[in-house]
């Protein structure tokens, strides 16, 4: 079964530093996705990406989908406290079920 | 608008209630899901319906019962739970389900404590 690895586990910075988070995946990805979640709250759509090699922003987050479509990563330029929660990438389990399976998150703290 | 709603926002309930979570779209979807999530995990997925049909039952115990009343409804029935099932229960939406690369946008969840 697919196993998606996020790194770090968790990440503290100052305010206005960038940052990156990993996702990688133990298979071919079909579809990436990007959500954030604030604790005991639902989780926030950021980005999908499909292809490989394939670049989105909103704002000042940055998602990337390698070539091999088996890693991406979330830059965060000039952090913001705003910024703060939890990072979840999640993947289509296959081309044709719609379920997604997660990576066990990136909590990102922001220190003013 | 890409809003999913959920009630309750909070449910207590002893072990040999019967309770029922509720979740409603607009946006024209026709997947609907149903997420368990234990703090600090990530969301499990429980059930899908595609075109309010049963498509995905993740081996869930029968205490959890879904139904789908019509495209934009979800609702989850609960009997006779048990403590461990204490979780935020997350319903989320999506175009499509049988294709991949639909994104799936969630409710802000139900905090379900059992006792």
């Amino acid at each position: 079964s697919q196993e998606l690895e996020q790194s770090p586990q968790s990440l503290i910075v100052q305010e206005g530093k960038n940052l990156t988070i990993n996702c990688t995946s133990s298979k071919t990805l079909y579809g990436l996705y990007w959500y954030k979640q604030k604790y005991g709250e639902g989780l926030i759509f950021l980005m999908m990406l499909q292809k490989g090699g394939e670049e989105k922003s909103h704002e000042k987050i940055t998602a990337k989908l390698d070539e091999k479509k088996q890693q991406s990563s979330l830059h965060i330029t000039a952090s913001q406290p705003s910024h703060a929660g939890i990072y979840l990438c999640g993947a289509d389990e296959s081309s044709n079920t719609g379920k997604l399976i997660f990576g066990q998150g990136t909590t990102l703290q922001v220190k003013p | 608008d890409t809003e999913v709603t959920q009630t309750p926002k909070h449910l207590v309930m002893g072990m040999t209630n019967k309770k029922s979570l509720k979740c409603e779209q607009h946006m024209g979807h026709r997947a609907m899901y149903w997420y368990k999530q234990k703090a600090k995990k990530p969301p499990e997925l429980m059930f899908v319906y595609s075109y309010e049909k049963l498509s995905i039952n993740e081996s869930v115990p029968s205490r959890f019962s879904p139904e789908c009343p019509n495209s934009s409804l979800l609702n989850l029935h609960l009997h006779a739970l048990q403590p461990e099932d204490s979780a935020l229960y997350l319903c989320a939406s999506s175009q499509h389900r049988l294709a991949g690369g639909y994104e799936q946008y969630f409710g802000p969840g139900t905090r379900l404590t059992v006792t």
